[in-house]
């Protein structure tokens, strides 16, 4: 078991752009959960998956964000025509079902929107 | 809707002393309680979490909480801190009617001086 798996760590784009990130949770988890964490601040939901399934959405997801989790296994987050705004640290984070025993978070992508 | 209230921004303390970071939460079900810690351009680290039973919870590096629901705190403490405790401390909450999503206050800067 490696724990939670981020990539990339870092992610310096212009404008505009799109950008993906991806995660890879503990093999066992059922759940995987994305949260959104800006300077100064505690990490905020934004989506969560249970196996394939996406439950929940935060209003924070504007639709330029969209969340895959294609086999139940890893997910992706893509934001599209990225704005300043969006530049903060993206979590994710995996737990068992009932998710109520805490969870496992990844390292982190730090996205820079130029 | 839950919410955590973490009082204190920023908590300065030299080396072995004692220190308290305090939290507060809402909920109207009964909760789960968690504190994570981060280290710069990290992920959040579980430290110790209050399901259920005793009130007094310990965690890892010496850390503990006690559970308080008539003042419906868990506040976190160590007797003796250290240089390398410096970090972020976040205090969180799930239950029942949240579907066990965590919703995390806005952090608490322990700052350890020699």
């Amino acid at each position: 078991d490696t724990g939670v798996s981020q990539n990339p760590r870092h992610k310096i784009t212009k404008r505009g752009q799109n950008v993906t990130f991806r995660c890879d949770p503990i093999s066992e988890h059922n759940r995987l959960y994305w949260y959104r964490q800006t300077l100064g601040q505690g990490p905020e939901f934004l989506t969560y998956f249970q196996n394939e399934a996406q439950l929940e959405k935060s209003r924070l997801l504007s639709d330029r964000f969209s969340a895959e989790r294609p086999k139940g296994s890893f997910s992706t987050l893509e934001i599209q025509r990225t704005e300043q705004g969006d530049s903060a640290m993206y979590l994710c984070a995996s737990s068992s079902i009932q998710g109520y025993g805490g969870y496992t978070f990844g390292s982190g992508t730090r996205l820079t929107v130029v | 809707a839950q919410s955590v209230t973490q009082l204190d921004s920023q908590v300065p303390v030299f080396e072995e002393a004692p220190v308290e970071l305090r939290c507060n939460y809402s909920s109207s079900v009964s909760v789960y309680l968690f504190w994570y810690v981060q280290y710069p351009n990290q992920g959040l680290q579980l430290l110790l979490k209050y399901l259920s039973g005793s009130t007094l919870v310990k965690g890892i590096n010496g850390f503990e909480a006690e559970f308080n629901k008539s003042q419906t705190s868990f506040h976190l403490r160590k007797p003796s801190v250290h240089i390398s405790d410096t970090a972020e401390y976040f205090c969180a909450v799930s239950d029942r009617s949240s579907n066990y999503k965590l919703t995390f206050g806005k952090g608490t800067l322990l700052t350890v001086n020699p």
